[in-house]
């Protein structure tokens, strides 16, 4: 089993939909969680990172479940400048484990 | 302010043979990871080095080593190169043994 497994998609949805991502993982001990975007053919971007509490970004909101060690990012109102590759990463000591990443695309 | 700087960008190289690869952190930043991206997939932790020493490692044979300079620079190198060592290769830096990771723009490897 994967660390951290993610539905790769694609995701094709319109401008102004609301779209939810979501990913799990295996090791109980990790403590830190993040979603990275990536876009084509360039370096990952740290979106936001994600917590117990449920955390929010503007359009973004990212939760956190240690019980089913499940992580989920919703996008609201989406805009073509989300398209993107979305990475759910999770904590392995102080490296980052990355999922396989889903990808969405926004149509006008 | 430079952000993590990665040489070269692109590189072809023959079956078998050796590369090194290179990294110079994000001013402020100790901690350096190497990861490798192969197409269609999300990037694999390969190692980390901080204070010149390889403090974790991923599921990656021996032909990949590194390195870490005083300066906190670094090197990737791999050995015996196979095909399926084609990839882009990231290096992300870090200060001290945070999270706060920067991502270099990668080095895109072609063994052929």
């Amino acid at each position: 089993r994967k660390e951290v497994e993610q539905d790769p998609g694609p995701f094709n949805v319109p401008e102004g939909a609301t779209v939810a991502f979501n990913c799990t993982y295996s090791n109980s001990a990790s403590q830190s969680f993040f979603w990275y975007r990536q876009d084509c053919r360039k370096e990952p971007k740290l979106l936001m990172s994600v917590y117990s509490s449920g955390n929010e970004d503007g359009r973004f909101t990212a939760q956190l479940n240690r019980a089913s060690q499940y992580i989920s990012l919703l996008i609201r109102d989406s805009k073509l400048s989300d398209s993107a590759t979305y990475l759910c990463v999770v904590s392995r000591g102080t490296a980052l484990i990355f999922g396989k990443g889903t990808t969405l695309s926004v149509s006008s | 302010d430079a952000g993590v700087t990665q040489s070269p960008t692109h590189l072809i190289k023959t079956r078998g043979q050796q590369v090194t690869l290179r990294c110079s952190p994000k001013s402020g930043h100790d901690t350096v990871s190497w990861y490798q991206q192969a197409l269609g997939q999300g990037p694999q932790f390969i190692f980390q080095y901080y204070e010149e020493e390889e403090r974790q490692r991923g599921n990656f044979p021996d032909r990949f080593s590194g390195h870490q300079f005083p300066n906190y620079s670094s090197e990737l190198n791999v050995n015996a190169l196979l095909l399926g060592d084609s990839a882009l290769y990231l290096c992300a830096s870090a200060p001290g043994r945070d999270y706060g990771y920067t991502f270099g723009s990668g080095t895109r490897l072609t063994v052929v």
